[in-house]
């Protein structure tokens, strides 16, 4: 199906271990973005990335590393999880950057 | 330093009368874009409506409409004719142009439309 997808929609781990939260889009967009969502602050940009073997840091990015190898796929992961990245976690992509389209979200949960 | 105000954390409005969301924005780089997207209960987030700082017009999509007033670097959100579907929260963004790609949010609003 077309669109952007991201996997595991939820995830529960245990402090210490490393998560790869996925996020692939079929739309061979440009842009992809990793944010977290927090009560009391919208959400935050965590990483993003203009093309394929370029990423930059955004607004949160401690904790978080990112890659992008392929135009379609833009993990983000969790080196070693803290109760702190209990979130959920939005990847979006965008092609003018005037309009942005999201994945539906993954609820990581940091026991 | 970039940044978004969402005054109002919660509004309500009767079945097909109009709603303005606020926001406001504060930024010193003359391009930038403004966004709004709605998060309904479900968790997902959908984009609404766009509008470039040099964009002679205000946007409308549909029943949404942006009322854009530069000087007061405002960026309400206009829901015309408002639905039962319409109950989400809203959230106003803003990114900076020059290369950047950072984008911030504000903290939302959550509408409820009341039968």
């Amino acid at each position: 199906d077309a669109g952007i997808t991201q996997s595991p929609r939820y995830k529960i781990t245990e402090t210490g271990r490393q998560v790869t939260l996925m996020c692939h889009q079929t739309w061979s967009h440009s842009y992809m973005f990793w944010y977290r969502q927090d009560l009391g602050h919208g959400l935050r940009l965590i990483y993003y990335s203009a093309a394929a073997d370029i990423t930059d840091k955004g607004e949160v990015p401690d904790g978080y590393v990112v890659s992008r190898s392929k135009t379609e796929n833009f993990p983000l992961t969790l080196e070693s999880a803290t109760r702190s990245q209990t979130s959920v976690y939005f990847c979006a992509s965008s092609e003018s950057l005037r309009v942005e389209y999201f994945g539906p979200g993954t609820r990581l949960t940091v026991t | 330093a970039q940044k978004i105000t969402q005054t109002q954390p919660g509004m309500f409005v009767q079945e097909k009368e109009a709603v303005t969301l606020d926001c406001t924005y504060d930024t010193s780089d003359p391009s930038y874009g403004l966004f709004w997207y709605k998060q309904p209960s479900s968790g997902e987030m959908i984009f609404l409506i766009y509008q470039g700082s040099y964009d002679q017009q205000n946007a409308t999509e549909g029943r949404y409409s942006l009322n854009f007033q530069k000087a007061r670097k405002s960026a309400n959100l206009v829901i015309s004719a408002s639905q039962l579907g319409d109950s989400a929260m809203y959230f106003c963004a803003m990114r900076e142009g020059g290369g950047t790609y950072k984008y911030i949010f504000g903290t939302g609003t959550r509408l409820k439309v009341l039968a």
